[in-house]
């Protein structure tokens, strides 16, 4: 069972559009929410996270909008650059063990 | 600041064989996670030692086993190889506090081909 839910699979973009990648969980005693990026040939790289007692939080260009009652977060990625096409994982901890989605592939074309 | 170092970066393995995979943690941290990354998935848990003991373990079979050693480097061997433990393999090494969540730092990976 796929503890971690994530659309889309793939997301095509313009240069300085808005990248939005959901997720969704079950698990409420889910309570720590990382994002990650992961280039082709390298490991997954924290990119931002959030705690469940926080609605939205923002670095530089990247925001995770976080809404506990629905058990749905999402990242946002303002002002899209080619440099950001990458595969983006969503997790979800507990503890000692993460769980992650399944990916997005993100193309931002120039 | 060293990062997270794996090796070997490639193997191949027959069906049956035995392997082991290494990977040396990021200075200063104390703790070490592994996961197998199937084509086209994301990362699954397989489990994460502290201290040099199993520390959690995800939904794989026994024949998967581990070890962290006093420098916190780690081993992760699988026996029996099958054809779907074909993957991708991540070590990610933390350091583990008291209280909250230890940001994970990735290795670059072993890619494991099982004929």
């Amino acid at each position: 069972q796929q503890q971690v839910k994530q659309s889309p699979q793939s997301l095509i973009v313009q240069k300085g559009g808005i990248s939005i990648i959901n997720c969704a969980y079950e698990n409420t005693a889910f309570d720590y929410f990382p994002w990650y990026q992961q280039f082709p040939g390298k490991g997954p790289a924290l990119l931002i996270a959030i705690r469940p007692d926080v609605s939205e939080k923002k670095e530089g260009r990247f925001t995770i909008s976080f809404n506990k009652s629905a058990k749905q977060f999402s990242l946002h990625i303002m002002d899209s650059q080619p440099g950001d096409s990458a595969t983006y994982f969503c997790a979800a901890s507990t503890g000692n063990q993460f769980y992650f989605g399944t990916g997005t592939s993100l193309t931002v074309i120039p | 600041e060293t990062g997270v170092t794996q090796s070997p970066t490639h193997l191949i393995k027959t069906r049956g064989q035995q392997v082991t995979l290494r990977c040396s943690s990021q200075s200063g941290h104390n703790t070490v996670s592994w996961y197998q990354q199937a084509l086209g998935q994301g990362p699954q848990f397989i489990f994460q030692y502290y201290r040099e003991e199993e520390n959690g373990r995800g939904n794989f079979p026994p024949r998967f086993s581990g070890l962290q050693f006093p420098n916190y480097s780690s081993e992760l061997n699988v026996n029996a190889l099958e054809l779907d433990d074909s993957a991708l393999y991540l070590c990610a090494s933390s350091f583990r506090r008291l209280a909250g969540h230890n940001e994970q730092f990735f290795g670059p990976g072993t890619r494991l081909t099982v004929l």
